[in-house]
């Protein structure tokens, strides 16, 4: 049982443009939330974080925005850039991050110049 | 700071031998994880360890898998009798508990191949 779902394995956006990546979760008891990328051959590096006590956190080009009644985040990039190309996993913790980290199955994104 | 260090990088291997997964974490990180990447499953945790001690070990899939973390340095991740299913990228990651986010640090990862 999926409980954190990245419902699209792909997105492609045009360089310049806002990519949004969306990912469900099940488990009411989460409550910190996470963004990693992953770029082939290395391995998945932390991007940005929301606390479910917020509903938006910011970080330069990367947003993310929590909606904790439908159980929903997405990630906002923008400007879109080909170096932002790459798997983009969601995940999600309890005890206010204190429990391990569940990953969705990852998003890859494509940025075309 | 070298980050988290794992060997090898690249494992091929026959069916039904002993595969040994190797992980350094970094210096001052207390707990360490184990997460294994599928196409099929995504990044699922395997098993994870608070101070050397393994705290949930849910995911592994089955007795042919094993993991230890013998001091605050090293862990390794065993598995024996290896079989196709098992061809993956395995992921080993550490962060320091009590820094308030649940950030990991992931090393580059192990790619096996059983043949």
């Amino acid at each position: 049982d999926q409980q954190v779902k990245q419902n699209s394995p792909s997105l492609s956006v045009q360089e310049g443009r806002i990519s949004i990546l969306n990912c469900d979760y099940t488990n009411s008891m989460f409550d910190y939330f996470l963004w990693y990328k992953k770029y082939p051959a290395e391995g998945p590096t932390f991007l940005i974080s929301i606390s479910s006590i917020k509903d938006k956190n910011e970080d330069g080009r990367f947003t993310v925005f929590l909606n904790k009644s439908a159980k929903h985040l997405s990630l906002h990039i923008v400007p879109s850039q080909p170096g932002d190309s790459a798997v983009y996993f969601c995940a999600a913790s309890s005890q206010g991050g204190s429990e391990k980290l569940v990953f969705g199955k990852g998003t890859k994104l494509t940025v075309n110049p | 700071d070298a980050g988290v260090i794992q060997s090898p990088r690249h494992e091929v291997t026959e069916m039904g031998q002993e595969v040994t997964l190797r992980c350094k974490p970094i210096s001052g990180h207390n707990s360490l994880f184990w997460y294994r990447q599928t196409m099929m499953r995504g990044l699922e945790l395997l098993i994870y360890f608070n101070n050397n001690v393994p705290i949930d070990d849910s995911g592994m899939p089955e007795d042919r898998f094993s993991a230890k973390m013998p001091n605050a340095s090293f862990s390794t991740l065993k598995i024996q009798p290896s079989e196709p299913r098992d061809s993956a990228v395995y992921f080993c990651a550490s962060r320091r508990t009590g820094t308030g986010a649940n950030v990991l640090t992931f090393g580059a990862g192990s790619r096996l191949t059983v043949l």
